[in-house]
C-alpha cells in the first residue's frame, strides 16, 4: 500500500528558507499516472494547495505562493521536495504531502504530515 | 474561501445526511469535486471524486452535483464519520486547486 512519509525541519527562523522532503514507499513516483505535492493547513484553519509536480519536472503552483516555492522531484530516491522561501509566522502550519490522481488537483493518498513553525 | 460549504452539520446514528459545496462555472461547475475527511485534525483522507468512491471507503457514502453545487451524501451515518469535511475542485479562472472551508459533522 503505497505510503509517503514528511521530513525536514519542525523549526524556521522567520526570512529563512522552509526546506521538507516526501519519501514514496511502495509505489513508483515515475508512475505515469499520478502527480505529486503539498497541501498545507494552518493551525485551527483549512486546506491550501501549495502546488503539483509530474516526474518529469512539470510543475504548476498556487499563484499566491509561486514567487516563493519550488517544488522537485528526485527520481532515484522515489523522492519530492518543497522549498518555500522567505517564511513568516503566517506560514506555520501542518504540511502534507501526497499523490495527485485524475489530474493535478485531487490529493488521493496523504501522507501523516508535518509541522513546522516559523518563529525565532 | 472560493468554495461554500456549510459551518456545522449534525445527525443522528442511522440518519441520511447531506454536505454541500458550492462554487461557480470555474470550478464546480466545470469538474468533479473531490471530498475530504479529517477526523480530530489528523491527515485528512479522500473520500470522494466526483461521485466515484475510493477503495476502502463505505458505500454509505455517496457523491453527485447540480449545476454549481456538490454535494456529499452519508446514508445510514456512524459514530466514526464525526469529522471535518473539505470540498477541494481546480479553478480553472485562478488556475488554482480551491478549498472549501469546511463542514464539521457531528454525530449526536
Amino acid at each position: 500500500q503505497l505510503q509517503l512519509q514528511e521530513s525536514g525541519p519542525g523549526l524556521v527562523k522567520p526570512s529563512e528558507t522552509l526546506s521538507l522532503t516526501c519519501t514514496v514507499s511502495d509505489g513508483s513516483i515515475t508512475s505515469t499516472s499520478y502527480y505529486w505535492g503539498w497541501i498545507r493547513q494552518p493551525p485551527g484553519k483549512g486546506l491550501e494547495w501549495i502546488g503539483t509536480i509530474y516526474y518529469t519536472g512539470n510543475t504548476y503552483y498556487n499563484p499566491s505562493l509561486k514567487s516563493r516555492v519550488t517544488i522537485s522531484v528526485d527520481t532515484s530516491k522515489n523522492q519530492f521536495s518543497l522549498k518555500l522561501t522567505s517564511v513568516t509566522a503566517a506560514d506555520t502550519a501542518v504540511f502534507h504531502c501526497g499523490r495527485f490522481a485524475n489530474g493535478y488537483y485531487y490529493m488521493d493518498v496523504w501522507g501523516k504530515g508535518t509541522t513546522v513553525t516559523v518563529s525565532s | 474561501s472560493a468554495l461554500t460549504q456549510e459551518a456545522s452539520v449534525s445527525g443522528t446514528v442511522g440518519q441520511k445526511v447531506t454536505l454541500s459545496c458550492t462554487g461557480h462555472t470555474n470550478n464546480v461547475g466545470s469538474l468533479p469535486v473531490g471530498w475530504y475527511q479529517q477526523i480530530s485534525h489528523g491527515a485528512p483522507k479522500a473520500v470522494m471524486f466526483g461521485d466515484s468512491l475510493p477503495s476502502g471507503i463505505p458505500d454509505r457514502f455517496s457523491g453527485s452535483k447540480s449545476g454549481t453545487t456538490a454535494s456529499l451524501t452519508i446514508s445510514g451515518l456512524q459514530p466514526e464519520d464525526e469529522a471535518d469535511y473539505y470540498c477541494s475542485t481546480w479553478d480553472y479562472s485562478l488556475n488554482v486547486v480551491v478549498f472549501g472551508g469546511g463542514t464539521k459533522l457531528t454525530v449526536l
